[in-house]
């Protein structure tokens, strides 16, 4: 079945700085890729998504990188501000979403 | 703002009580899914819908599970004598026609705690 990972539970840097959070992926049959950005209390908010035949999609201040070869995705966050303080989930597949567990991104003043 | 709305957003029942949650999503979302999600894990798939029919349902969705969307239009997910177990953030997510090229949004869940 498929399982989706994720390298840190919790990510920690500067205001200002770039973020860059990490997913293992076991699945290749899915094709479908997405991010997405989960506040307190709130539900899952879409951020990006990318598709297989694709390396890499840009969006505002966030980039998504896809290896397929070693089955690892990847959410850049530019100029890391206190608003993306939140936790980011990656999540595989067209129909029902298989998800990580979660990173948890602290932004220090 | 996702145009999925959920009802009610927190839920405090005793154990062995009946609950429903509602889901609304806009008119131009034909798929509607429920997740559960317990804190510190990421969302689970429950089941799902394609207008008024319901697709697939996930091992986790017990017979005191049952989700209708009568009209193709909103969605309820019943949980029947409720266990502490059952405590967790529903989801609802809903997307268009066709998951080649439509993501699913999500609501802002609903927060079911079991005494």
């Amino acid at each position: 079945g498929e399982s989706v990972g994720l390298h840190l539970p919790t990510l920690s840097v500067q205001e200002g700085d770039n973020s860059i959070i990490n997913c293992a992926y076991s699945n290749s049959a899915s094709d479908y890729f997405i991010w997405y950005k989960q506040e307190s209390g709130k539900g899952p908010q879409f951020i990006i998504d990318i598709r297989s035949n694709m390396d890499k999609r840009q969006g505002q201040r966030v980039t998504v990188l896809l290896n397929k070869t070693v089955k690892h995705l990847s959410l850049q966050i530019a100029a890391t501000q206190p608003g993306d303080s939140a936790v980011y989930f990656c999540a595989q597949g067209a129909q029902k979403l298989v998800f990580g567990q979660g990173t948890r991104l602290t932004i220090n003043p | 703002d996702t145009g999925v709305s959920q009802d009610p957003r927190h839920k405090i029942t005793k154990r062995g009580q009946n609950v429903t949650f509602r889901c609304d999503p806009i008119s131009e979302h034909n798929r509607l899914y429920w997740y559960r999600q317990t804190l510190g894990q990421g969302p689970e798939f429950l089941t799902y819908f394609q207008n008024e029919a319901q697709l697939e349902k996930s091992r986790l969705l017990s017979d005191r599970f049952s989700a209708e969307r009568p009209k193709g239009s909103f969605s309820t997910l019943e949980i029947q004598r409720t266990e502490q177990g059952d405590s967790a953030m529903y989801l609802c997510a809903a997307a268009g026609a066709n998951p080649s090229t439509d993501t699913q949004y999500f609501g802002p869940g609903t927060r079911l705690t079991v005494l």
